[in-house]
Protein backbone atom coordinates (compact mmCIF):
# COMPACT_ATOMS: atom_id res chain seq x y z
CA UNK A 1 0.00 0.00 0.00
CA UNK A 2 0.97 3.60 -0.71
CA UNK A 3 2.52 5.67 2.18
CA UNK A 4 3.55 8.83 3.50
CA UNK A 5 6.48 9.87 1.05
CA UNK A 6 8.82 12.57 2.47
CA UNK A 7 11.62 14.53 0.68
CA UNK A 8 14.46 15.03 1.58
CA UNK A 9 14.72 12.03 4.40
CA UNK A 10 17.94 14.28 5.85
CA UNK A 11 19.03 17.71 5.47
CA UNK A 12 21.86 19.40 6.72
CA UNK A 13 21.76 23.47 6.70
CA UNK A 14 23.87 26.45 7.90
CA UNK A 15 22.27 29.16 10.40
CA UNK A 16 20.12 31.53 8.79
CA UNK A 17 20.08 29.17 5.46
CA UNK A 18 16.75 28.23 3.75
CA UNK A 19 14.90 24.86 3.72
CA UNK A 20 11.97 23.45 2.26
CA UNK A 21 10.70 19.73 3.35
CA UNK A 22 8.43 18.13 0.82
CA UNK A 23 5.28 15.91 1.79
CA UNK A 24 3.22 14.02 -0.66
CA UNK A 25 0.06 12.12 0.93
CA UNK A 26 -1.60 8.80 0.70
CA UNK A 27 -3.52 8.85 -2.70
CA UNK A 28 -6.84 10.18 -2.20
CA UNK A 29 -6.47 11.57 1.40
CA UNK A 30 -7.39 15.18 1.75
CA UNK A 31 -5.82 16.67 4.76
CA UNK A 32 -2.21 17.14 6.17
CA UNK A 33 -0.76 17.88 9.33
CA UNK A 34 3.02 19.04 9.80
CA UNK A 35 5.28 17.86 13.48
CA UNK A 36 7.97 18.54 14.70
CA UNK A 37 10.07 16.66 17.21
CA UNK A 38 13.15 18.08 19.39
CA UNK A 39 16.08 15.81 20.57
CA UNK A 40 14.24 14.02 23.36
CA UNK A 41 10.78 15.51 22.69
CA UNK A 42 6.95 14.48 21.87
CA UNK A 43 5.56 15.72 18.56
CA UNK A 44 4.37 18.72 18.56
CA UNK A 45 1.55 19.88 16.01
CA UNK A 46 2.70 23.03 13.35
CA UNK A 47 0.06 23.53 10.16
CA UNK A 48 -2.59 21.47 8.99
CA UNK A 49 -4.21 21.83 5.38
CA UNK A 50 -7.73 20.49 4.61
CA UNK A 51 -8.68 20.34 0.75
CA UNK A 52 -5.79 22.55 0.14
CA UNK A 53 -6.80 25.45 2.75
CA UNK A 54 -4.90 26.23 6.09
CA UNK A 55 -7.35 24.39 8.85
CA UNK A 56 -5.24 24.78 12.01
CA UNK A 57 -2.01 25.82 12.92
CA UNK A 58 0.37 25.16 16.18
CA UNK A 59 3.67 26.68 17.50
CA UNK A 60 4.47 26.92 14.34
CA UNK A 61 7.42 30.40 14.36
CA UNK A 62 6.24 33.11 11.73
CA UNK A 63 9.80 32.24 10.08
CA UNK A 64 8.09 29.06 8.43
CA UNK A 65 5.65 28.81 6.23
CA UNK A 66 3.44 26.11 4.29
CA UNK A 67 1.08 25.57 1.78
CA UNK A 68 -0.88 22.31 0.35
CA UNK A 69 -0.78 22.65 -4.10
CA UNK A 70 -3.40 21.44 -6.09
CA UNK A 71 -1.79 17.89 -6.13
CA UNK A 72 -2.48 17.69 -2.91
CA UNK A 73 1.12 17.40 -1.61
CA UNK A 74 2.30 19.96 0.87
CA UNK A 75 5.39 21.71 1.11
CA UNK A 76 7.26 23.39 4.78
CA UNK A 77 9.53 26.40 4.02
CA UNK A 78 11.55 27.55 6.90
CA UNK A 79 13.79 30.71 6.57
CA UNK A 80 16.50 31.91 8.84
CA UNK A 81 17.04 28.80 10.24
CA UNK A 82 18.10 28.75 14.00
CA UNK A 83 19.91 25.66 15.86
CA UNK A 84 16.95 25.17 17.64
CA UNK A 85 14.93 24.30 14.65
CA UNK A 86 16.87 21.58 14.21
CA UNK A 87 14.14 18.20 14.80
CA UNK A 88 12.84 15.38 13.06
CA UNK A 89 9.66 16.57 10.81
CA UNK A 90 6.97 14.68 10.19
CA UNK A 91 4.23 15.06 8.04
CA UNK A 92 1.15 12.38 8.08
CA UNK A 93 -1.96 12.60 5.98
CA UNK A 94 -5.64 11.58 6.83
CA UNK A 95 -8.53 10.82 4.91
CA UNK A 96 -11.40 13.35 5.88
CA UNK A 97 -9.88 14.07 9.15
CA UNK A 98 -9.67 10.18 10.63
CA UNK A 99 -6.96 8.43 11.42
CA UNK A 100 -3.43 10.07 10.62
CA UNK A 101 -0.64 7.82 8.89
CA UNK A 102 2.61 9.64 9.06
CA UNK A 103 5.39 9.57 7.03
CA UNK A 104 9.79 8.63 7.97
CA UNK A 105 10.13 11.96 8.46
CA UNK A 106 13.10 14.31 7.69
CA UNK A 107 15.71 14.96 9.64
CA UNK A 108 16.96 18.58 10.11
CA UNK A 109 20.32 19.62 11.21
CA UNK A 110 21.33 22.97 11.45
CA UNK A 111 24.82 24.04 12.31
CA UNK B 1 -6.27 22.62 26.61
CA UNK B 2 -5.48 18.93 26.10
CA UNK B 3 -2.80 17.71 27.83
CA UNK B 4 -1.47 13.60 27.31
CA UNK B 5 0.50 12.15 29.86
CA UNK B 6 1.97 8.97 30.26
CA UNK B 7 3.72 7.04 32.61
CA UNK B 8 5.77 5.47 33.88
CA UNK B 9 8.00 7.81 31.37
CA UNK B 10 10.67 4.34 31.57
CA UNK B 11 10.40 0.81 32.03
CA UNK B 12 12.73 -2.10 31.92
CA UNK B 13 11.69 -5.37 32.35
CA UNK B 14 12.93 -9.20 31.86
CA UNK B 15 11.74 -10.87 28.66
CA UNK B 16 8.55 -12.33 29.12
CA UNK B 17 7.24 -10.29 30.94
CA UNK B 18 3.51 -8.67 30.50
CA UNK B 19 3.21 -5.20 30.87
CA UNK B 20 0.76 -1.73 31.02
CA UNK B 21 1.31 1.50 29.32
CA UNK B 22 -0.74 4.22 30.61
CA UNK B 23 -2.28 7.00 29.13
CA UNK B 24 -3.86 9.89 30.30
CA UNK B 25 -5.77 12.99 28.77
CA UNK B 26 -7.32 15.77 30.50
CA UNK B 27 -10.11 16.50 28.25
CA UNK B 28 -12.34 13.20 27.13
CA UNK B 29 -14.00 14.93 23.57
CA UNK B 30 -11.47 13.27 21.13
CA UNK B 31 -12.35 11.97 18.27
CA UNK B 32 -9.58 8.74 18.72
CA UNK B 33 -6.87 7.61 20.42
CA UNK B 34 -3.65 5.89 18.31
CA UNK B 35 -0.74 3.93 20.15
CA UNK B 36 2.53 4.71 18.18
CA UNK B 37 5.93 2.83 18.56
CA UNK B 38 9.17 5.07 18.07
CA UNK B 39 12.64 3.42 17.81
CA UNK B 40 15.90 6.34 18.25
CA UNK B 41 16.09 8.61 15.60
CA UNK B 42 13.46 6.86 13.64
CA UNK B 43 9.89 7.52 12.22
CA UNK B 44 6.30 6.75 14.02
CA UNK B 45 4.61 3.54 13.70
CA UNK B 46 1.03 3.48 14.33
CA UNK B 47 0.53 0.29 16.37
CA UNK B 48 -3.55 0.52 17.37
CA UNK B 49 -5.86 3.29 16.63
CA UNK B 50 -8.99 3.09 18.69
CA UNK B 51 -12.33 5.41 17.79
CA UNK B 52 -13.92 7.26 20.55
CA UNK B 53 -17.04 4.86 20.48
CA UNK B 54 -14.73 1.51 20.87
CA UNK B 55 -13.44 0.41 24.25
CA UNK B 56 -10.57 -1.76 23.18
CA UNK B 57 -8.07 -3.03 19.97
CA UNK B 58 -6.48 -5.93 19.42
CA UNK B 59 -3.61 -6.48 17.19
CA UNK B 60 -0.82 -9.72 17.90
CA UNK B 61 0.30 -9.55 21.61
CA UNK B 62 -0.63 -5.98 21.82
CA UNK B 63 -3.87 -5.10 23.53
CA UNK B 64 -5.07 -0.75 23.94
CA UNK B 65 -8.38 -0.32 25.83
CA UNK B 66 -9.94 3.62 26.42
CA UNK B 67 -12.03 4.32 28.73
CA UNK B 68 -12.80 7.97 27.24
CA UNK B 69 -14.98 9.19 30.81
CA UNK B 70 -12.00 8.49 33.00
CA UNK B 71 -9.59 9.86 30.28
CA UNK B 72 -7.65 7.03 30.02
CA UNK B 73 -5.88 4.83 27.91
CA UNK B 74 -4.04 1.39 28.72
CA UNK B 75 -1.82 -0.38 26.30
CA UNK B 76 -1.13 -3.98 27.27
CA UNK B 77 2.18 -5.97 25.74
CA UNK B 78 1.46 -9.89 26.42
CA UNK B 79 5.31 -11.91 27.02
CA UNK B 80 7.43 -8.86 26.30
CA UNK B 81 10.26 -9.33 23.73
CA UNK B 82 13.48 -7.35 23.20
CA UNK B 83 12.64 -6.60 19.86
CA UNK B 84 9.51 -4.49 21.48
CA UNK B 85 12.31 -2.16 22.97
CA UNK B 86 11.06 1.01 21.97
CA UNK B 87 9.19 4.72 22.90
CA UNK B 88 5.27 3.96 22.97
CA UNK B 89 3.53 7.62 22.37
CA UNK B 90 -0.51 7.98 22.67
CA UNK B 91 -2.27 10.63 20.94
CA UNK B 92 -5.60 12.15 20.81
CA UNK B 93 -7.36 14.00 18.33
CA UNK B 94 -8.69 17.28 19.56
CA UNK B 95 -12.57 17.91 18.97
CA UNK B 96 -13.70 19.97 18.25
CA UNK B 97 -11.51 21.51 15.43
CA UNK B 98 -9.24 19.87 12.75
CA UNK B 99 -8.34 16.55 14.17
CA UNK B 100 -4.76 17.43 15.00
CA UNK B 101 -2.38 14.81 17.65
CA UNK B 102 -1.96 16.34 20.59
CA UNK B 103 0.90 13.38 21.68
CA UNK B 104 1.70 12.23 24.97
CA UNK B 105 5.48 12.24 27.16
CA UNK B 106 5.94 8.89 25.82
CA UNK B 107 7.37 5.51 27.95
CA UNK B 108 10.76 4.17 27.27
CA UNK B 109 10.53 0.65 27.21
CA UNK B 110 13.61 -1.59 27.47
CA UNK B 111 13.03 -5.09 27.32
CA UNK B 112 16.48 -7.50 28.63
CA UNK B 113 17.31 -10.57 26.92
Amino acid sequence: AAGVIQSPRHLIKEKRETATLKCYPIPRHDTVYWYQQGPGQDPQFLISFYEKMQSDKGSIPDRFSAQQFSDYHSELNMSSLELGDSALYFCASSPQRAEQFFGPGTRLTVL
Amino acid sequence: KQEVTQIPAALSVPEGENLVLNCSFTDSAIYNLQWFRQDPGKGLTSLLLIQSSQREQTSGRLNASLDKSSGRSTLYIAASQPGDSATYLCAVNVLPGTYKYIFGTGTRLKVLA
